[in-house]
């Protein structure tokens, strides 16, 4: 099992529309979560940090599930600016690095 | 200036050739990376600079050569490269092994 793990996609969405992501991770005991967005030919973006009890900022929102080892991203009323891929990255924290996923690609159309 | 900052933006070398990246950083951080980015893979680590000091190399090939001088500033000395080193560079800083920024990338090719 890859230690994080992200559908490709891509995610092809009308705008307005609420899409979800979900990655998956391999090690119990980690701690901390984040999504980045990459733009075509960019740098990743720090989006959000993904806290226990979720959080939501604006359009978007992040969920933790231990049980289950994996976290979402919700964006609600898509709009064109959101086309991008979102990746997913996790702290094992003992292995004191990051360790990213191969993101999600989504493409919101008009 | 501010954020993360890298210079230069695209790079074109010969395999032969010995060239530096640079990076900067205006947080604060106490920590900087390095990554490589290639098409179709997750961005690989490369090298991690706690304090200045290098706390993580992930098996990188010698003809790369991290240079920390001190908590804001790092280089990464290329020499005698492969065609398959041609990737995107990105530097990142953060607090604490915490939340990173990143610059926004040298785009290297090597011929």
């Amino acid at each position: 099992r890859k230690e994080v793990e992200q559908d490709p996609g891509p995610f092809n969405v009308p705008e307005g529309a609420t899409v979800a992501f979900n990655c998956t991770y391999s090690n119990s005991a980690s701690q901390s979560f984040f999504w980045y967005r990459q733009d075509c030919r960019k740098e990743p973006k720090l989006l959000m940090s993904v806290y226990s009890s979720g959080n939501e900022d604006g359009r978007f929102t992040a969920q933790l599930n231990r049980a289950s080892q994996y976290i979402s991203l919700l964006i609600r009323d898509s709009k064109l600016s959101d086309s991008a891929t979102y990746l997913c990255v996790v702290n094992p924290q003992e292995e004191r690095k990051l360790i990213w996923g191969l993101g999600t690609s989504l493409a919101v159309n008009p | 200036e501010t954020g993360v900052t890298q210079t230069p933006r695209h790079l074109v070398m010969g395999m032969t050739n010995k060239k530096s990246l640079k990076c900067e950083q205006h947080l604060g951080h106490n920590a900087m990376y390095w990554y490589k980015q290639s098409a179709k893979k997750p961005l690989e680590l490369m090298f991690v600079y706690n304090f200045k000091e290098q706390t993580e190399n992930n098996s990188v090939p010698s003809r790369f050569s991290p240079e920390c001088p001190n908590s804001s500033h790092l280089f990464l000395h290329l020499h005698t490269l492969q065609p398959e080193d041609s990737a995107l560079y990105l530097c990142a800083s953060s607090q604490d092994l915490s939340e990173q920024y990143f610059g926004p990338g040298t785009r290297l090719t090597v011929t």
